[in-house]
């Protein structure tokens, strides 16, 4: 069983909506991170936090919020998304960021999000 | 930059049939290499990793060599099973303030 929990597994918003993806960890990771993974296609960052504060950005649009209220949650709120959004989106953790740890992830199993 | 380059897929063998995908990376520095899995409907999972030259990770069966000289970090099965159908993504880890970069993924089905 995958130690990172993704809610909800599916998700599908129209244009207009407001939805949250979340993401718990409890293996005293110190850093989470959310890809978003096209099919057929590697994973993509979006973004890093390190300690709870948000370390990388990969200039993914406004659109997308993260927060990380603790060490061991993480969110990705949602708004006036495209369809072009639709995608899986995973969380990972890793006990360091990269710079403390030799890029071992753990991933969630995703949530499949779909933008009507 | 970084990169990571599979070989084109996909793949289709026989069960119990030999297993090579071939990766090759462009970095500076020592990076640490690896190869992650992805399982219909899930997200990803280490495979096996390797962090210095000459290293072989190993893990389910599965086996690759860190080669430095070929910059090579080929993945090998000597029996597959059905149940090793499945993504396959070879990434590195450059180091200091280095992203994971992956490779573009090729996909493994193994025919009964």
């Amino acid at each position: 069983d995958t130690e990172v929990t993704q809610t909800p597994k599916h998700l599908v918003m129209g244009m207009t909506n407001k939805k949250s993806l979340k993401c718990e960890q409890h293996m005293g990771h110190r850093a989470m991170y959310w890809y978003k993974q096209k099919a057929k296609k590697p994973p993509e960052l979006m973004f890093v936090y390190s300690y709870e504060k948000l370390s990388i950005n990969e200039s993914v649009p406004s659109r997308f919020s993260p927060e990380c209220p603790n060490s061991s949650l993480l969110n990705l709120h949602l708004h006036a998304l495209q369809p072009e959004d639709s995608a899986l989106y995973l969380c990972a953790s890793s006990l360091g960021r990269w710079t403390l740890n030799t890029g071992e992830l753990f991933f969630g199993e995703g949530s499949r999000l779909t933008v009507l | 930059g970084d990169s990571v380059t599979q070989m084109e897929g996909p793949v289709t063998l026989s069960e119990e049939a030999f297993l090579t995908i071939n990766c090759t990376y462009t970095a500076t520095g020592y990076p640490s290499l690896f190869w992650y899995v992805q399982y219909p409907g899930e997200g990803l999972q280490l495979l096996l990793k390797a962090t210095k030259a000459d290293d072989k990770g190993s893990n389910k069966g599965f086996e690759a060599t860190y080669r430095k000289e070929t910059t090579s970090f080929h993945l090998e099965k000597g029996s597959v099973q059905v149940s090793d159908s499945a993504v396959y993504f070879c990434a590195l880890s450059g180091g200091a303030n280095s992203k994971l970069t992956f490779g573009k993924g090729i996909t493994l089905s193994v025919r009964p």
